[in-house]
């Protein structure tokens, strides 16, 4: 059980462009979702956590209008990477957590690259 | 907010021996640390998780262990064998209601045969 899906997996877009990245929850109601950004080499780093229904509170450092997230239903959160720059290419992991449980599984991961 | 500090960045040892990671932590109010393994280009995968009611939980070759007045959390894993070579991630739950974990900078486990 408390499995994440992350679509796309791999995503090569044009510098200028947006790209959605989809975090569904398949078996559970995920009240709280985590995006993350991983550059080669270096740690998580949280980028904002989305509760269902409210508005994405973003780290400090994160620009919630290039970044927009939205989780509109208890199994589905989307990243928006908006005006796509080389520099966003990155690693973008979600992870996912039911109301009250412990434990917290991430998403495939989706390999973002910025030409 | 939390800080969490891990080392070594970089461990080889040999296939067989036993490798040990440690981290530290700074938010005393934190009570859940989890460790994970993530292999290249892949998703971090949970291997053990710790609360801080506990001192001690193992899971076959991998044990961890929280030391709660010193604030700190180690990753044991005996036997090693090489496809234990990973980076392995140790982190922290913040406490608060979004309880937020914060990762550790890594460390690269390469087991040599």
């Amino acid at each position: 059980g408390a499995v994440v899906s992350q679509h796309p997996s791999r995503v090569i877009c044009k510098s200028g462009t947006s790209v959605k990245i989809e975090c569904r929850s398949l078996d559970f109601q995920a009240t709280t979702m985590f995006w993350y950004r991983q550059f080669p080499k270096q740690s998580l780093m949280l980028m904002a956590t989305s509760n269902e229904g409210s508005k994405a509170t973003y780290e400090q450092g994160v620009e919630k209008d290039k970044f927009l997230i939205n989780h509109a239903s208890l199994t589905l959160s989307t990243l928006t990477v908006t005006s796509a720059h080389p520099e966003d290419s990155s690693f973008y992991i979600c992870s996912a957590r039911a109301r009250l449980a412990v434990r917290c599984p991430f998403g495939q991961g989706t390999r973002l690259t910025v030409v | 907010g939390e800080n969490v500090e891990q080392h070594p960045s970089t461990l080889s040892v040999q296939e067989g021996d036993s490798a040990v990671i440690k981290c530290t932590y700074s938010d005393s109010a934190s009570n859940y640390f989890p460790w994970y393994k993530q292999e290249l280009g892949k998703r971090p995968q949970l291997i053990i998780d710790i609360r801080s009611n506990v001192g001690e939980k193992k899971d076959q070759r991998i044990a961890v262990t929280l030391n709660k007045t010193a604030k700190h959390f180690s990753l044991h894993i005996t036997e090693t064998q090489p496809e234990d070579s990973a980076v392995y991630f140790c982190a922290a739950e913040a406490s608060g209601s979004a309880r937020q974990l914060t990762f550790g900078s890594g460390t690269q486990l390469t087991v040599l045969p």
